[in-house]
């Protein structure tokens, strides 16, 4: 049974700072892995998708990595900024299916 | 593009009333996933519709909730008879082949069972 684990589960840093978040699952047979973000009361926002054969993908100031064998998954931040203060959120598809398993989330709060 | 449409934003329902949930998907795409967030937990898969494949069920809850999409397109969630646990956001997501299966939200429905 594929889980989902995201650390850490608040993150408060001052802004500008550079920041990583982390994402882990215990099934590497997974088919794609996308980060999210969700404001309050808002639906979630998709920031990056990495397919199952990629290693990394980035936009703007945000890369993802994937690493499968290891199971985990990293979101990095650069330059952040108070207008990213939200939720971001991990999501795993396993192959053979489309069931989606969502991590817990982390907390980010960027301080003006 | 319009976005991902979900109504009503809000409801506010009595104990072992029905409810329906609506999703209206992005234009095209044939994917569909029903999820719900409780309050404090992550978010939880329900349902998946794929074209005109049958759906992927494995993930609601209990018998009292079935969903059904017409015409490849609106989806309808219905919840029989409710309970207070029952009460979260129903979120619904579209996706496309074509954008290498990128899930889009919709706004949500907050339901509160009292």
């Amino acid at each position: 049974k594929q889980e989902v684990t995201q650390i850490p589960a608040a993150l408060s840093v001052p802004e500008g700072e550079n920041l990583v978040l982390n994402c882990s699952f215990t099934d590497s047979a997974i088919y794609n892995l996308q980060w999210f973000r969700q404001d309050p009361g808002k639906g979630l926002t998709s920031l990056l998708l990495i397919q199952s054969s990629q290693r990394e993908q980035t936009s703007g100031r945000l890369n993802a990595s994937l690493d499968k064998s290891s199971g985990r998954s990293t979101l990095y931040i650069a330059a952040s900024q108070p207008g990213d203060s939200a939720t971001y959120l991990c999501a795993v598809r396993n192959t053979g299916g489309f069931k989606t398993i969502f991590g817990a989330g982390t907390r980010l709060f960027v301080k003006a | 593009g319009a976005g991902v449409s979900q109504s009503p934003s809000n409801k506010v329902t009595e104990k072992g009333k029905d409810v329906e949930l609506r999703c209206d998907p992005i234009s095209g795409h044939t994917a569909l996933y029903w999820y719900r967030q409780s309050l404090g937990q992550g978010l939880e898969f329900l349902i998946y519709f794929q074209g005109n494949s049958a759906p992927d069920k494995s993930g609601l809850p209990s018998d009292r909730f079935s969903a059904e999409r017409t015409g490849g397109s609106v989806s309808t969630l219905t919840i029989q008879r409710t309970q207070q646990e029952d009460s979260a956001v129903y979120l619904c997501a579209s996706s496309s082949r074509g954008q290498l299966d990128t899930q889009y939200f919709g706004p949500g429905t907050r339901l509160t069972v009292l």
